[in-house]
């Protein structure tokens, strides 16, 4: 049962143009939702957050967008940059139940940014 | 100056061996973590440590036993390797109160034949 779901496995992205990379979860008890990068033999790295209470988040070039209804975000990336090219994870940090402190991470989606 | 390190960074064992991976930290947080990237990649949860208290236990096998010697650090033993147990273990940290802000080791591929 996967609370946090990546669909999307891959995207590929011409330089200069926009990404976005999606993410859906079904538990309403997730207090802030996150985006990671990852590069290969590296661990992740805190990219950008999102409190539940916000629908909007942005830092430089990234933007993460939030809707609760849909239970669904967002990350943009604009413009891309060959230096993105990355996994992308999205997580979501617990607020109560079985979740509570956790994160839950999806699947990863992995972003090419072609020259 | 490595944030978060882990030892080894590859491991290969055969079936049945007890093993050991180690991680320090040297940002000064007081949480420590480990998770478990399996081979759909899917990065899970398995220990959290506040101040060298346990916080969180995933449901591991008992074969899986943390220690934390101090604030710093944070291992993973692991006794009786089974096949199902390679995947890339990766270990964390992040400071109270801030637990999404996590700071991740390079990961140990842990592999066993």
């Amino acid at each position: 049962d996967q609370q946090v779901k990546q669909n999307s496995p891959s995207l590929s992205v011409q330089e200069g143009r926009i990404s976005i990379l999606n993410c859906d979860y079904t538990n309403s008890m997730f207090d802030y939702f996150l985006w990671y990068k990852k590069y290969p033999a590296e661990g992740p790295t805190f990219l950008i957050s999102i409190s539940s209470i916000k629908d909007k988040n942005e830092d430089g070039r990234f933007t993460v967008f939030l809707n609760k209804s849909a239970k669904h975000l967002s990350l943009h990336i604009v413009p891309s940059q060959p230096g993105d090219s990355a996994v992308y994870f999205c997580a979501a940090l617990g607020a109560g139940g079985t979740s509570y402190g956790k994160l839950t991470f999806g699947q990863g989606t992995i972003l090419t940014v072609h020259p | 100056d490595t944030a978060v390190s882990q030892t080894p960074k590859y491991l290969v064992t055969q079936m049945g061996n007890d093993k050991s991976i180690k991680c320090e930290q040297n940002l000064g947080h007081d949480t420590m973590y480990w998770y478990k990237q399996d081979s759909k990649k899917f990065l899970k949860i398995m220990f959290s440590y506040n101040n060298k208290e346990l916080i969180i236990n995933e449901t591991v096998p008992n074969r899986f036993s943390p220690k934390s010697p101090d604030k710093a650090h944070l291992n993973l033993h692991i006794n009786s390797l089974e096949l199902g147990d390679s995947a890339v273990y990766f270990c964390a940290s992040s400071r109270s109160g801030i637990s999404y802000e996590q700071y991740f080791g390079p990961g140990t591929r842990l592999t066993v034949t």
